[in-house]
């Protein structure tokens, strides 16, 4: 089956510093989205996106499917960013969704 | 609106106890994922349903675990006889499937713990 990695694993910030997580599959895919469960386990939707860029506020992300590679950018970081970040891709042709070990975020005050 | 909605939230139980877990799914979306995390193995899909009928459930891990939906607005997944392996926290997600596009919207979840 498909493989997902997240890179760097651990990341520990001060407030203020940009940061930039990615996530590597090993097959193309109809669907990518980036979720962070925050340290009290709810998982948030961050982007669905399988392809191309998107930005919301100090977040962006770009995802380039042809090279099967996501890009997680996090701008201005500040400690409510403490969390982990995963990424979930589906195979095309299906539904089922892969997640990655997922890159554990803290940002220090 | 409401998002996915999952009960109970907690649930303590004894080894070789039934459990059953609970979700209503967003209103209008038509498959509905369950999940498991655990630290060992991370999140991982355990069967997902698409207008009500499951279309893979190789990721339930033994005949202990059955899930159903009977209809559009909930479903169930059951570990009967449950084990303390079982702990883990369970989530279920829906989505509005439509021209292979899958946007998951996540509940927030269910933590076991098996005495």
């Amino acid at each position: 089956g498909i493989q997902v990695e997240q890179s760097p694993p651990d990341l520990i910030l001060q407030e203020g510093a940009n940061s930039t997580l990615r996530c590597n599959f090993s097959d193309s895919v109809n669907n990518l989205q980036w979720f962070h469960q925050n340290p009290w386990g709810q998982l948030i939707n961050l982007f669905y996106i399988p392809s191309g860029t998107k930005q919301n506020g100090r977040l962006s992300a770009t995802t380039v499917a042809t090279e099967r590679y996501s890009l997680l950018y996090i701008s201005s970081s500040q400690t409510t960013d403490s969390g982990v970040y995963f990424c979930a891709v589906a195979n095309t042709g299906g539904f089922k969704t892969i997640f990655g070990a997922g890159t554990r975020l803290f940002v220090k005050a | 609106d409401a998002g996915v909605i999952q009960s109970p939230r907690h649930e303590v139980t004894e080894m070789g106890q039934e459990v059953t877990l609970r979700c209503k799914p967003i209103s209008g979306h038509n498959s509905l994922f369950w999940y498991r995390q655990t630290m060992m193995r991370g999140l991982e899909l355990l069967i997902y349903f698409n207008n009500n009928v499951p279309i893979d459930d190789s990721g339930m891990p033994e005949d202990r675990f059955s899930a159903k939906m009977p209809n559009a607005s909930f479903s169930t997944l059951k570990i009967q006889p449950s084990e303390p392996r079982d702990s883990a926290v369970y989530f279920c997600a829906s989505s509005l499937t439509s021209g292979g596009l899958n946007e998951q919207f996540f509940g927030p979840g269910t933590r076991l713990t098996v005495l």
